[in-house]
């Protein structure tokens, strides 16, 4: 069946970088995308979402960018703190919004070091 | 606002004893779900509920797993008879579940269950 995988199982950068935690998707009918972040022993996290009819979206620090040719996401977090080490996973709703249920990919460790 | 609320946070048992695990949802919210989440596995979704009504269950591993959503504010997962296989993380989640709306999940804290 078709799934949500992540190209990189973990991310080690500094604090200050720049990250960017790569997600593949690859079912088309998926018209909203959301990265969650999950710190050690706590649930997931909701971060930011973006629907299909965008190719960005931008919060505080962190940027999601969606391209649907290639049924690739993305999420640029600014400026990394020690405080954004996780586990983030991207997820789609395989579309039927509002009714669908989530799957979620296997996740990208991001280690920052001080 | 309080978020999902999960209880308990850590569960201890041994194998062959009933446990249940209880959520309760963000208020206004209308779909449940319960997750269980392994290193191996990952996050995989067991059953969700729309409205209090189980839309599917086809996640739950076998008939020692049950769910129940008597009301819109509670919501349980009972393992019986436990095993050292279910030792796991187990998550619940809410949705708005507005049609149209986003389809944003807001996850508990988690119970860790430990079947010895």
């Amino acid at each position: 069946g078709e799934s949500v995988g992540l190209h990189l199982p973990t991310l080690s950068v500094q604090e200050g970088d720049n990250s960017i935690i790569n997600c593949a998707y690859s079912n088309s009918a998926s018209d909203y995308f959301i990265w969650y972040k999950q710190e050690s022993g706590k649930g997931p996290q909701f971060i930011i979402d973006i629907r299909s009819n965008m190719d960005k979206r931008q919060g505080q620090r962190v940027t999601v960018l969606l391209n649907k040719t290639v049924k690739h996401l993305s999420l640029q977090i600014a400026a990394t703190q020690p405080g954004d080490s996780a586990v983030y996973f991207c997820a789609e709703n395989g579309g039927r919004s509002g009714y669908s249920t989530l799957t979620f990919g296997k996740g990208t460790m991001l280690l920052v070091s001080p | 606002d309080a978020g999902v609320i999960q209880s308990p946070r850590h569960e201890v048992t041994e194998m062959g004893q009933e446990v249940t695990l209880r959520c309760k949802p963000i208020s206004g919210h209308n779909s449940l779900f319960w997750y269980r989440q392994t290193m191996m596995r990952g996050l995989e979704l067991l059953i969700y509920f729309n409205n209090n009504v189980p839309i599917d269950d086809s996640g739950m591993p076998e008939d020692r797993f049950s769910a129940k959503m008597p009301n819109a504010s509670f919501s349980t997962l009972k393992i019986q008879p436990s095993e050292p296989r279910d030792s796991a993380v187990y998550f619940c989640a809410s949705r708005l579940g507005l049609a149209g709306g986003t389809d944003t999940q807001y996850f508990g804290p988690g119970t860790r269950l430990t079947v010895l």
